[in-house]
Order: structure tokens, then C-alpha cells, then sequence
């Protein structure tokens, strides 16, 4: 079955700026995750839905935003962008309800490659 | 969840297992303890995950101490592919527990041909 889609897989953006990123989970999965990754900071948790609801946020400033829709795809919205918002993003998706061990594998897409110049 | 410490940096010979350890002294009863990999410029990939018995899959083998301080993830027979940076992360599952992978450093593996 497909993997987890991310478009678009590269952008470049002007300061001041905003962008969004789409995710398309695996077909089945209702979890999807936001995750930043940068050389000096690496991988780091934005945020999650499940059911088109926040189900936990990391500690990034309210200028990075996402949203779930009820097909499970998601997006995430960044609004005036900064140099240090230069990173790849990268979207995982799991089967992952409340609790339990299984379905718990997240699975990532490619990522976009975001360049703020 | 649980802090994890892994080595900067590994080679391995091609054909050869890759042995890769993982500490993570304090992890608690109801925490998994995770590996994935990421190869250069893609998204990472899950490999396997356990809480106290050995695991076993196609991609790899999980070997957990019998304390729980610490883990080792085998390769069998380390390809050129196999070349990534490997995550080895402690997670709790519980249902009031934090959804999200915290990454770490990771271990920088390098196959050889």
C-alpha cells in the first residue's frame, strides 16, 4: 500500500512570508505527526492529531499551526517565516489509538525540504 | 520518557553483523524501547521496537539486558544500504502517556565495503 505522501518535497520562501505543508497518512492510519529537523537542533516534535483533534504539541511558537481533516490528512502552516525555519519537515503516521502496543510504528514520509532566504 | 545514550559513530565490514548498543538506564517497567534509522535525506524508518523479551524481524534483531538498562540492535549482515544514522528511543505506550518519538543523537553507522 502507499506510503505516507508529502508535497511539496522542496520549497523556498522569503522571510515574512507563510507556507503550508500537506501530509497524506497511510490509508488506515488516523495519527499523524509533525516533526522539524534541523543539523543543530535534530529531530523534533511539532505536533500531533488524531481525529482531526491536537492531541500534543512540542515547544515551538504559536506561529507553527497544523490541522487534521476527517480523511486523516494533514497540514501544517508556518506564517512569517523566519531563517531559522529553514528545516526539513517531516510528516509519520501510525494506526496508534489510546494505548495498546500494536499499530504503534510510526511510518515517515520524505519530508519538504523548507529554504527561507 | 527515558534517556538514551548511543555511541556518535560505528563502522562495520560489509557481510558482517552491526552491533549496535543503546543505554537507557532509567527506563521505566511500562517503557518500549524503539529503533529507527534514517538514511541521508529521507524520513526515518521504524526497524522494531520491544519491552523485555528479544525480538526478531526481517529487518533486524532487538536484544534487551534482562535488567532493562540496555539494549543492542543486530544487523546480521550489514549491507552498504544499511549505512544511517540509527535512533534508539524509550517510549511509554500507556494511554495517558506522550504520543511523540524524542529523538536523541543517534549512532552514526558506516558500512564498509
Amino acid at each position: 500500500k502507499a506510503g505516507v505522501t508529502q508535497t511539496p518535497r522542496y520549497l523556498i520562501k522569503t522571510r515574512g512570508q507563510q507556507v503550508t505543508l500537506s501530509c497524506s497518512p497511510i490509508s488506515g492510519h488516523r495519527s499523524v505527526s509533525w516533526y522539524q529537523q534541523t543539523p543543530g537542533q535534530g529531530l523534533q516534535f511539532l505536533f500531533e492529531y488524531f481525529s482531526e483533534t491536537q492531541r500534543n504539541k512540542g515547544n515551538f511558537p504559536g506561529r507553527f499551526s497544523g490541522r487534521q481533516f476527517s480523511n486523516s490528512r494533514s497540514e501544517m502552516n508556518v506564517s512569517t517565516l523566519e531563517l531559522g525555519d529553514s528545516a526539513l519537515y517531516l510528516c509519520a503516521s501510525s494506526l496508534a489509538g489510546a494505548g495498546g502496543r500494536s499499530g504503534t510504528e510510526a511510518f515517515f514520509g520524505q519530508g519538504t525540504r523548507l529554504t527561507v532566504v | 520518557d527515558a534517556k538514551t545514550t548511543q555511541p556518535p559513530s560505528m563502522d562495520c565490514a560489509e557481510g558482517r553483523a552491526a552491533n549496535l548498543p543503546c543505554n537507557h538506564s532509567t527506563i521505566s517497567g511500562n517503557e518500549y524501547v524503539y529503533w529507527y534509522r534514517q538514511i541521508h535525506s529521507q524520513g526515518p524508518q521504524y526497524i522494531i521496537h520491544g519491552l523485555k523479551n528479544n525480538e526478531t524481524n526481517e529487518m533486524a534483531s532487538l536484544i534487551i539486558t534482562e535488567d532493562r538498562k540496555s539494549s543492542t540492535l543486530i544487523l546480521p549482515h550489514a549491507t552498504l544500504r544499511d549505512t544511517a544514522v540509527y535512533y534508539c528511543i524509550a517510549r511509554s505506550l500507556g494511554s495517558g502517556s506522550a504520543r511523540q518519538l524524542t529523538f536523541g543523537s543517534g549512532t552514526q553507522l558506516t558500512v564498509l565495503p
